[in-house]
Formats: structure tokens, sequence, C-alpha cells
């Protein structure tokens, strides 16, 4: 079946400090990965995506890169800021329709 | 800019009554899709449509639970005799489809609608 794993929080960083968010997949087929953010008081909102192995999604000084091998898709940011500080979801959409979520890792950054 | 709203923002209801929610999609937008969302987890996919057309529905949508979207543009999302299990966040999102089954589109949520249920 399809599932997406993600790293338990919560996560605490000072400012500048790296960051690092896992994500695990299951997956029949070749899926699309994304990495979704939701700010407090907000919407889930999408932040970056890769739509096959080897490609690199990034946006806002995130990255992440397809890993068809370890079925990864993990989140990196080299220096976090205060307004960094969400919750974060990787998902999965197999075939471009439905889409799997993780459970969310909540990012707080501390000045 | 006009994303993707929904209404009511907060419902609370007694146990045992029907409630409705509404989404409207970004206006271009052929796909809609809802979402169930508890404290804690993620977003779990419920249903999609394409245009008016209801494509899947999750084993999680009982028959207590209907959504339509007539004219392909607005939808509803009915629950009938709800339950305190109900309680969640529902959230619609939209999305333009470039190709007729798959796509990687990306969609694009609405801020959701609180169900309390007592």
């Amino acid at each position: 079946g399809n599932s997406v794993t993600q790293m338990e929080g919560p996560v605490t960083l000072s400012e500048e400090a790296f960051l690092t968010i896992n994500c695990t997949y299951t997956a029949t087929g070749y899926p699309s990965l994304f990495w979704y953010v939701q700010y407090p008081g907000e919407g889930l909102q999408l932040l970056l995506k890769a739509t096959k192995a080897d490609d690199k999604g990034s946006n806002k000084g995130f990255e992440a890169t397809y890993r068809k091998e370890t079925t990864s898709f993990h989140l990196e940011k080299g220096s976090v800021q205060v307004s960094d500080s969400a919750v974060y979801f990787c998902a999965l959409s197999p075939e471009g329709n439905q889409f799997y979520f993780g459970t969310g890792t909540s990012l707080t950054v501390i000045p | 800019d006009t994303g993707v709203s929904q209404d009511p923002r907060h419902k609370i209801t007694k146990r045992g009554q029907n409630v409705t929610f509404r989404c409207d999609p970004i206006s271009e937008h052929n796909r809609l899709y809802w979402y169930r969302q508890t404290l804690g987890q993620g977003p779990e996919f419920l249903t999609y449509f394409q245009n008016e057309a209801q494509l899947e529905k999750s084993r999680l949508l009982s028959d207590r639970f209907s959504a339509e979207r007539p004219k392909g543009s607005f939808s509803t999302l009915e629950i009938q005799r709800t339950e305190q299990g109900d309680s969640a966040m529902y959230l619609c999102a939209s999305s333009l489809a470039h190709r007729s089954l798959t796509s990687t589109d990306t969609q694009y949520f609405g801020p959701g609608t609180r169900l309390t249920v007592l």
C-alpha cells in the first residue's frame, strides 16, 4: 500500500541551526513527493515537490531530494529562522489524485 | 487572490444532527478534494471530484457521509447523524489537472472547517 512515515516531533532548534526532518515512504509505482507546511492558524501550503527519482525540490531555503533507493524525501534547511516555526507534512501522490500524508512534525525555532 | 474558501470555519453540533460544509475551489481548478484531519495526525483522504464527477471515495467515507459537486464548481460535504468520532478538521483542496486521469498537480488547501460533535 501507500504510506508516509515522518520523524516524530516536536523539534526545537535555535535560530540559524541546521534542520533535517526525515520522511520515508512506501508506494506502488512512481509517486510524486511533497512537503507541505502549516503555519499557526493557517491552512496547508505547498512548500516543495519532486516528481521523479533524483529530483530536488527547493523553496525558501528548504530542500528535499527524491531518493528512490532509500525511499526517502528528507527535508533540510541550512539555517532556520523563527518564522519557520510551523508543522511540516510529508506527502506522496501515487497517481496524481489521492494524497497520503505523514503525521506532521512540529518545528519551533527559538531566537 | 481568491484561494480555496470553506464555510463555516467552525461548527458545533449535537450528536445525531446533520451538518453540511461548503467548499469553493480556485475558480479554474477542475479537481476538488476532501480530507479529514484529527489532532496530531496528517490529513486523510475522503473523496475527490473531477469537474462534477466523483471519481474516488475512501473507505473512511461511511454511508453517513455524502459529497456533491453539482456544477463542477463548489462542493458540499454532508454528514448525517453525526457521532462524536466525526469531530475533526475537514479540509478541502483543489487543483488543475492537465491530463485526464494522472497528474502531478499541486493541491491548494482551504483553511478547513472544524467540527465539534457534543
